[in-house]
């Protein structure tokens, strides 16, 4: 089945400082990724689809400031949480639309701890 | 909007006992349904999917049935086992860009 992988898993970074995470589709190409935020035991929170060349399409409530978002192939997009403060620690899991399929297929996951 | 409902957990059952878990939704169109998996400290994965009324999809011993006329998509099981606990999530997609809505998860604890 599809692959997706997300780096890194965990990071720890101090409050102010920006970090960037990736998302990448292994055996496919992607023209959507989704970028999910999930806090702990609880759904996880659509942030914003991420379509390869174009801008990305931020849910209400998300600040595209501060989540900056890149696609630019079809089997890479990041997500950088700029000047990070602890309110941001989550967990931040991406996801991969393959073609014509409806179905998503999710990265592992990435912890962020922000001090 | 949509919507996708789930029971609340966490269920918690003994090893070989019959699992369901109820999800209805709430949709305009005519979505696709899905069922995910989370493992502890692991992102979601894919356990089974239906696109069209009276579908069933059936994956590692669990499947559930897309009933349009209860809007329903209950996942189920006839025997669980320890490696069963997780959390699953039910899922609609149908809306634009092939967003998807998902329930707020039940968390599953199979004990031995």
């Amino acid at each position: 089945g599809a692959v997706v992988s997300q780096h890194p898993s965990w990071v720890i970074c101090k409050s102010g400082t920006s970090v960037k995470i990736e998302c990448r589709s292994l055996d496919f190409q992607a023209t959507t990724m989704f970028w999910y935020r999930q806090f702990p035991k609880q759904s996880l929170m659509l942030m914003a689809t991420s379509n390869e060349g174009s801008k990305a399409t931020y849910e209400q409530g998300v600040e595209k400031d501060k989540f900056l978002i890149n696609h630019a192939s079809l089997t890479l997009s990041t997500l950088t949480v700029t000047s990070a403060h602890p309110e941001d620690s989550s967990f931040y899991i991406c996801s991969a639309h393959q073609g014509e399929q409806e179905t998503q297929y999710f990265g592992p996951g990435t912890r962020l701890l922000v001090l | 909007g949509d919507s996708v409902t789930q029971m609340e957990g966490p269920v918690t059952l003994s090893e070989e006992a019959f699992l369901t878990i109820n999800c209805t939704y709430t949709a305009t169109g005519y979505p696709s349904l899905f069922w995910y998996v989370q493992y502890p400290g692991e992102g979601l994965q894919l356990l089974l999917k239906a696109t069209k009324a009276d579908d069933k999809g059936s994956n590692k011993g669990f499947e559930a049935t897309y009933r349009k006329e209860t809007t329903s998509f209950h996942l189920e099981k006839g025997s669980v086992q320890v490696s069963d606990s997780a959390v699953y999530f039910c899922a609609l997609s149908g809306g634009q860009g092939f967003s998807f809505i998902f329930g707020k998860g039940t968390r599953l604890l199979v004990k031995p």
